[in-house]
């Protein structure tokens, strides 16, 4: 395994399309986690699934977005009714089993999506 | 609630001169701080972390940061930058405890000139 990937790497769409993402996190790995960056700002959380179940959502993520993860293994980001201002680097990262402290998250080279 | 203030969007050195991106947080929570690289059109990767024990923490590639409360500050040096440091830094904060989920600086972009 070579590491966290994210497909499609680069996405335009038109306003008002939906749009899908998927992310493989690192096999062993049980914690995903979805971030947003714009352009000269950091990553900024959207949601974050152990295994299959959702844990934690950001307010960022409004009721147009909606992520899964089936079986605790992929997962998918999708964005509804596209606006511009979705447009943004999406990034997804992956950590193993927490033994009660932090474990380091590998981030994905990211999906960058621009919305027209 | 934590915060990350990264001082400088982009900072200019020459190669072989010492590289300091500053870094200060704020938490109410004993913190764990961390930097982070971004490549061009590639995602973080994780230079290094403070949790507990030892403040100066190294990292790779030659990176270190001291982790410094009384100031609440958390600076990455290098003493001599290269041409392949040339990158954006993030400076990222997270509560000891819970979820884990950082909060990142705006980010510093380094640019090393030959």
């Amino acid at each position: 395994d070579t590491g966290v990937s994210q497909d499609p790497r680069h996405k335009i769409t038109k306003r008002g399309q939906n749009v899908t993402f998927r992310c493989d996190p690192i096999s062993e790995h049980n914690r995903l986690y979805w971030y947003r960056q714009t352009l000269g700002q950091g990553p900024e959380f959207l949601t974050y699934f152990q295994n299959e179940a959702q844990l934690e959502k950001s307010r960022l993520l409004s009721d147009r977005f909606s992520a899964e993860r089936p079986k605790g293994s992929f997962s998918t980001l999708e964005i509804q009714r596209t606006e511009q201002g979705d447009s943004a680097m999406y990034l997804c990262a992956s950590s193993p089993r927490s033994s009660g402290g932090y474990n380091e998250q590998f981030f994905g080279p990211g999906t960058r999506l621009t919305v027209l | 609630a934590q915060s990350v203030t990264q001082l400088g969007s982009h900072v200019s050195v020459s190669e072989g001169a010492l590289v300091l991106l500053r870094c200060n947080y704020s938490s109410s929570v004993p913190p764990y701080l961390f930097w982070y690289v971004q490549y061009p059109n590639q995602g973080l990767q994780l230079l290094l972390k403070y949790t507990t024990g030892a403040t100066l923490v190294k990292g790779i590639n030659g990176f270190e940061a001291e982790f410094k409360k009384s100031e609440t500050s958390f600076h990455l040096t290098k003493p001599s930058a290269h041409m392949s440091d040339a990158a954006e830094y993030f400076c990222a904060v997270t509560r000891s405890g819970g979820s884990y989920i950082p909060t990142f600086g705006r980010g510093t972009s380094l640019i090393v000139h030959p």
